[in-house]
């Protein structure tokens, strides 16, 4: 019930295109949603996240799309750029607890000039 | 704002050797996590400090892994003995009070 499910694994996308990656949650105690994002030898840098309350976040050209009801939500990257070529990761936490995040398997994503 | 900092960034063993990695948070964040990170999969939490004090260690191998936290900033990973399946990349992140925590940039360990 603690596990968070991502996919797909890898994504290949043309520059402009829109790169969708889609996580799942079981726990309806989870009320945090971040979105990750990790280049080679680097840390994970948060990218966006999303509380429950609200069904879409939108900031540039990334978006998270919440469902609440099937406990599912999804990032979108508009416009891809050769720029976003890195590996992303969904997770969740509960807020006011120890703040533990549970981390979706990743989603290595590749665009193309 | 310095970031958290993290060292040594790269580190190779034998296995049953020791060792054992260093956290510097981000000034003021009084919660520090580490995280273990096996290739090709999502970070994992070993451990949560709040100040000095540990919050969750579920999912630490007591038997070979023991963290410290001694004055609430700067915090030890270590691993006595290496086994081969403890190869990955250890993160560290901090938080102040928010829900985003920020990582450093990883030790990655190899145990041959």
């Amino acid at each position: 019930q603690q596990q968070v499910k991502q996919s797909p694994q890898s994504l290949i996308v043309q520059k402009g295109g829109i790169s969708i990656i889609n996580c799942a949650y079981e726990n309806t105690a989870f009320d945090y949603f971040p979105w990750y994002q990790q280049f080679p030898g680097k840390g994970p840098a948060l990218l966006i996240a999303i509380r429950p309350d609200v069904s879409e976040k939108k900031e540039g050209r990334f978006t998270i799309s919440f469902n609440k009801s099937a406990k599912q939500f999804s990032l979108h990257i508009m416009d891809s750029q050769p720029g976003d070529s890195a590996t992303y990761f969904c997770a969740a936490s509960i807020s006011g607890n120890t703040g533990k995040l549970i981390f979706g398997q990743g989603t290595t994503l590749q665009v193309k000039p | 704002e310095a970031g958290v900092a993290q060292s040594p960034r790269y580190k190779i063993i034998e296995k049953r050797q020791s060792v054992a990695f260093w956290c510097n948070p981000i000034s003021g964040h009084a919660t520090l996590y580490w995280y273990q990170q096996i290739l090709g999969q999502g970070p994992k939490l070993l451990i949560q400090f709040q100040n000095n004090g540990v919050v969750d260690d579920s999912q630490l191998p007591k038997d070979r892994f023991s963290a410290e936290r001694l004055k609430g900033v700067d915090s030890t990973l270590k691993i006595q003995p290496a086994k081969l399946e403890d190869s990955a990349v250890y993160l560290c992140a901090s938080t102040l009070l928010s829900d985003t925590q920020y990582f450093g940039p990883g030790t990655r360990l190899t145990v041959l």
